[in-house]
Order: C-alpha cells, then sequence, then structure tokens
C-alpha cells in the first residue's frame, strides 16, 4: 500500500520567515495530494491540493510543488504569522487517502 | 456549502458498551464516506470506506464485527464501536465527498472525542 513520509516533524520559524514541509510517496498511481492544517482537537482543514498534471500550484502566501518521478511533492509557507502555527499533514491519494506523519509548526513572534 | 456534521462532538462511556457516531453531509449527496481514527500526536488513519448502500471495505487490522459501519444514505452514515474498551479511545473523524462534483476532496466533519473508562 501507500506510504507517505513527512519531515520535519517539527518546525519553528520567525515571523515572517518561510517554512517548508516535504513529503515522499510510494505508489505511483497516487494522482491526488493535498495538504491539511489541523488545529488542536479540530478537522483537518484543506489549504491547498495538487493533481499529478501539475508540478506547481500557489494561493497567496502558500504554494505546492509535485515532483512525480522522484515522487516527493512539498509545502511551502511564506511570510508566516502566528496564526499559522499548527500541524500540517500532507497526503497522497491512489486508491485511498493515506496521510503523513505530521509537521508541527510554531511561528514564533 | 460542503459541510459535514457529525454528532456527537464527544462521548465518555464505560467499558463493554456500545456507541454510535453520526456523520452528516448537509448540502451535498455523499456517495463515499471515510472514517477514520487519531490518536494523540499521531495522523489520520484510515479505518473503512462506505459508499451508500453497500457494505464498507475496512482497512487491514480494523475489526468490523468491532466497528459497524452503515451508510444507509446519501447523506448520512453511523459508526458504531461495539464493545468497546480503553484502547478504543480515541478521535474519530468521518468525511465525505461530493458525489455530484469532479473532485477528488473529502470534505470532513469536525470529529468526536470518545473516551472509555
Amino acid at each position: 500500500g501507500e506510504n507517505v513520509e513527512q519531515h520535519p516533524s517539527t518546525l519553528s520559524v520567525q515571523e515572517g520567515d518561510s517554512a517548508v514541509i516535504k513529503c515522499t510517496y510510494s505508489d505511483s498511481a497516487s494522482n491526488y495530494f493535498p495538504w491539511y492544517k489541523q488545529e488542536l482537537g479540530k478537522r483537518p482543514q484543506l489549504i491547498i491540493d495538487i493533481r499529478s498534471n501539475v508540478g506547481e500550484k500557489k494561493d497567496q502566501r502558500i504554494a505546492v510543488t509535485l515532483n512525480k518521478t522522484a515522487k516527493h511533492f512539498s509545502l511551502h509557507i511564506t511570510e508566516t504569522q502566528p496564526e499559522d502555527s499548527a500541524v500540517y499533514f500532507c497526503a497522497a491519494e491512489g486508491n485511498k487517502l493515506t496521510f503523513g506523519t505530521g509537521t508541527q509548526l510554531k511561528v514564533e513572534l | 456549502g460542503a459541510v459535514v456534521s457529525q454528532h456527537p462532538s464527544w462521548v465518555i462511556c464505560k467499558s463493554g458498551t456500545s456507541v454510535k457516531i453520526e456523520c452528516r453531509s448537509l448540502d451535498f449527496q455523499a456517495t463515499t464516506m471515510f472514517w477514520y481514527r487519531q490518536f494523540p500526536k499521531q495522523s489520520l488513519m484510515l479505518m473503512a470506506t462506505s459508499n451508500e448502500g453497500s457494505k464498507a471495505t475496512y482497512e487491514q487490522g480494523v475489526e468490523k464485527d468491532k466497528f459497524l459501519i452503515n451508510h444507509a444514505s446519501l447523506t448520512l452514515s453511523t459508526l458504531t464501536v461495539t464493545s468497546a474498551h480503553p484502547e478504543d479511545s480515541s478521535f474519530y473523524i468521518c468525511s465525505a465527498r461530493d458525489g455530484s462534483a469532479n473532485s477528488y476532496e473529502q470534505y470532513f466533519g469536525p470529529g468526536t472525542r470518545l473516551t472509555v473508562t
């Protein structure tokens, strides 16, 4: 089955800096790659997603890149703000949605 | 649009009893619903996929006789945890996919915190 690895597990940045989270997946048939933000005790919130026919997608301060050949994808958050602090999950979907292990992002003032 | 609700939001039950969790798509028809479990500080793990009117497909290691799933309508799926034990304490989250939309997106419910004492 699909295996999604995510790094780093924790990430601390200063407000205004950029944050990058990386994921790799194993199933070459996966074709949908969403990213979620989850605050403590809340539901996962979709922040951006990308399909396999696209290499890059951007939405304001958030961007995602996908390298299908290498089977990895990354989340980039620019101009980080304290409210960006949360746990971020990548996921990959082939025949089912498989989540990465999560990254605790802390944006410090 | 695309709202999914869950009920209850939290429940405490005694060991050996059963608990039912409801998942509803409020403004769309969900041909497929998913049930996930999330332990503290861990990721979401898919438990089962349910399609309206058919039996659920369970992931490896998930006991289908313990976690009963019913998807009787296009807007409602239920998860019943039977003979609950403390190790079943977890955050249970459902999600639903809009059958009419050409989209992979899953819409997540707010989750149910189950504590078994």
